[in-house]
């Protein structure tokens, strides 16, 4: 059984400062998915990865197969990116989703 | 805005009674995925359709069943709704399966008195 692990379970920054939220998991993977979920309830996919490394504005995503851990970042960080956020990961064959218990951040102006 | 229509947005019953939800998915999808998330145990993935047959399941109740009809929405359908029923569902989409981007839909809350 895949176990995934999420830290820290909650991040208050100051606007502005660099953050980072580390997903680890416990099996080999296909991929794994970070998803933003906001106050409201809706939840957004960031990225969806399975090497290396991807960059969407300020939000970059990394991840280490071989030490089963990824991380997200955000720069520059700004009030709005306040939501909690959510790593998932995907087996391999054709095991579902298993996701993290999630990250609630939120950045003070 | 990501393409993927849920309804109702949200659901007040009581318990024992049965509910269904709904979802188109993105156009051109042909994966629809349900998850459950409740408040002590976070998202859960229910089951998955791909082009009309089910392709996965996960912590999906025996009360509960799905299907995907030929133009691609998905219904889920809860029966003998009890108390610990009430979480949000959503209902994600996507071309490929779980390898491919997802498309959230905004949540159907449903709230069991």
């Amino acid at each position: 059984k895949n176990e995934v692990e999420q830290s820290p379970q909650n991040l208050t920054a100051q606007e502005g400062e660099f953050i980072t939220i580390n997903c680890s998991y416990s099996v080999g993977i296909s991929a794994l998915h970070w998803l933003q979920q906001h106050p409201g309830g809706g939840i957004v996919s960031l990225f969806m990865l399975s090497s290396g490394k991807k960059k969407h504005g300020r939000l970059i995503a990394t991840i280490n197969i071989q030490e089963k851990h990824s991380s997200l970042h955000i720069t520059a960080s700004h009030p709005r990116d306040s939501a909690v956020y959510i790593c998932a990961v995907l087996g391999s064959g054709n095991t579902p989703l298993v996701f993290g218990k999630g990250t609630r951040l939120s950045v003070i102006a | 805005d990501s393409g993927v229509t849920q309804t109702p947005k949200h659901l007040i019953t009581a318990t024992g009674q049965r509910v269904t939800l709904r979802c188109s998915p993105r156009s051109g999808d042909l994966s629809v995925y349900w998850y459950q998330q409740s408040l002590d145990q976070g998202l859960q993935f229910l089951i998955q359709y791909y082009n009309g047959e089910e392709r996965a399941k996960g912590n999906i109740l025996e009360r509960f069943s799905a299907q995907q009809f030929p133009d691609l929405h998905s219904e889920l359908n809860l029966s003998s709704l009890e108390l610990g029923d009430s979480a949000l569902y959503f209902c994600a989409s996507s071309f490929f399966g779980h390898t491919g981007e997802l498309f959230f839909g905004e949540g159907s809350r449903l709230t069991v008195l």
